[in-house]
């Protein structure tokens, strides 16, 4: 139980265009999910907190405006990366929270 | 600011060989957990240590909390290929306890 996923997998995309990341619980109900980044080599930066239905909470120097978060459902958490430039290529990790955090499979960006 | 500092960076170790990873702070955690994460794939957690001075064991991996709760230790005995991944210790924010920190990562390679 307790399954994450994430889609798509992987994306690349032309710099300049938006994309949009999808992270579904597959067995539980979360309203709180969480959006990570992360670098070749390094570890896990928290970018937001994705709460059901109200506004994301945004870490300290994470761009709001260039990062959406929606969290429509209790099983679905999406983040757009918006005018996307080579800057943006990582890899982003979402997280269901369900008294622990589950941790999805991530999504593999690639900005030309 | 809470950091957890972990070390070794890197490790490249024969099979059969014996190591540990530490976690410190000097920060006090109310519990600090250990993912282990392959290439490409989300972290998975390993273990969650809550009591200061607690041993735990899974398998071959040794988990223990500080009596201060300020470091952890992994230890693997008898290392196998398997566990080549990146190891990462992680706990909770002390202005959220559903926010993770996480640790610098140490990144394992054990060579057959």
């Amino acid at each position: 139980g307790a399954v994450v996923s994430q889609h798509p997998s992987w994306v690349i995309c032309k710099s300049g265009t938006s994309v949009k990341i999808e992270c579904r619980s597959l067995d539980f109900q979360a309203t709180t999910m969480f959006w990570y980044r992360q670098f070749p080599k390094q570890s896990l930066m928290l970018m937001a907190t994705s709460n059901e239905g109200s506004k994301a909470t945004y870490e300290q120097g994470v761009e709001k405006d260039k990062f959406l978060i929606n969290h429509a459902s209790l099983t679905l958490s999406t983040l757009t990366v918006t005018s996307a430039h080579p800057e943006d290529s990582s890899f982003y990790i979402c997280s269901a929270l369900f008294y622990e955090q589950y941790f999805g499979p991530g999504t593999r960006l690639t900005v030309t | 600011t809470q950091l957890l500092e972990q070390s070794p960076q890197f490790l490249s170790i024969q099979e059969g060989e014996n190591l540990t990873v530490y976690c410190n702070s000097s920060s006090v955690f109310s519990s600090l957990q250990w993912y282990r994460q392959e290439p490409g794939e989300g972290p998975v957690l390993l273990v969650t240590v809550v009591t200061g001075g607690e041993v735990k064991k899974l398998k071959r991996l040794t988990f223990q909390f500080g009596d201060a709760r300020k470091d952890s230790s992994l230890h693997i005995t008898a290392a196998q290929p398997g566990d080549t991944g990146l190891y990462l210790c992680a706990g909770p924010q002390m202005d959220s306890s559903y926010k993770l920190i996480f640790g610098s990562g140490t990144r394992l390679l054990v060579r057959p």
